[in-house]
């Protein structure tokens, strides 16, 4: 089915480990988003990309990267992760409006 | 940076009671989106208002965009239970080549059966 799918949904990790988020996206829209949601916070941007092989970073880009090299995926990675990083990630693409992924809960321990 | 506030942050409502939720720029938006998120859930997409002024409704939901392209509100008449979830505006500023957009913090709303 055409759609944004995330994996894995639910990720429990330790401080120190690199965990990577992955991103799938059947409608090959050329913007990708990965956002950070955490309470009174709302929802903020990690990175963007515009196409594949373009990356840009939006407002909270510290301790993660990205890469695309093929449209329909954009892999968030959290090199060394910290504690700080505990929240709920959503990928997302558009086409002017966004579609978002489920989301990833991930816990660093 | 480009900032959209949204107020309040939280909405509590008895059943059937109005709802509204504010958002606020301090640059010109090209368009403003508005996303609701379900308990659980992620973002969804519920409507693009672009011209200045302009006014959408969906059923119970009435949208608008200010006339100075800089603010927007989101009214629910007579609340129900499924409108529970917190509601999110977006803009996205004039100028801007992507199709980066900037959200509010959300209202998260609670209907009290």
């Amino acid at each position: 089915d055409a759609g944004i799918t995330q994996s894995p949904r639910y990720k429990i990790t330790e401080t120190g480990r690199q965990v990577t988020l992955m991103c799938h996206q059947t409608w090959s829209h050329s913007y990708m988003f990965w956002y950070r949601q955490d309470l009174g916070h709302g929802l903020r941007l990690i990175y963007y990309s515009a196409a594949a092989d373009i990356t840009d970073k939006g407002e909270v880009p510290d301790g993660y990267v990205v890469s695309r090299s093929k449209t329909e995926n954009f892999p968030l990675t959290l090199e060394s992760a910290t504690r700080s990083q505990t929240s709920v990630y959503f990928c997302a693409s558009s086409a002017d409006t966004q579609y978002f992924g489920p989301g990833t809960r991930l816990t660093v321990l | 940076g480009q900032q959209v506030m949204q107020i309040p942050q939280y909405q509590h409502v008895q059943e059937g009671e109005d709802f509204t939720t504010y958002c606020n720029s301090s640059t010109t938006l090209s368009n403003i989106q508005w996303y609701k998120q379900r308990p659980g859930g992620h973002p969804v997409f519920l409507i693009q208002l672009v011209k200045s002024g302009e006014v959408k409704k969906q059923k119970r939901l009435t949208f608008q965009f200010g006339e100075a392209k800089k603010n927007s509100s989101l009214h629910i008449t007579a609340t129900q239970t499924t409108d529970v979830g917190t509601y999110f505006c977006a803009g996205r500023h004039s100028g801007a080549g992507s199709y980066q957009l900037t959200f509010g913090k959300g209202t998260k709303l609670s209907v009290i059966p």
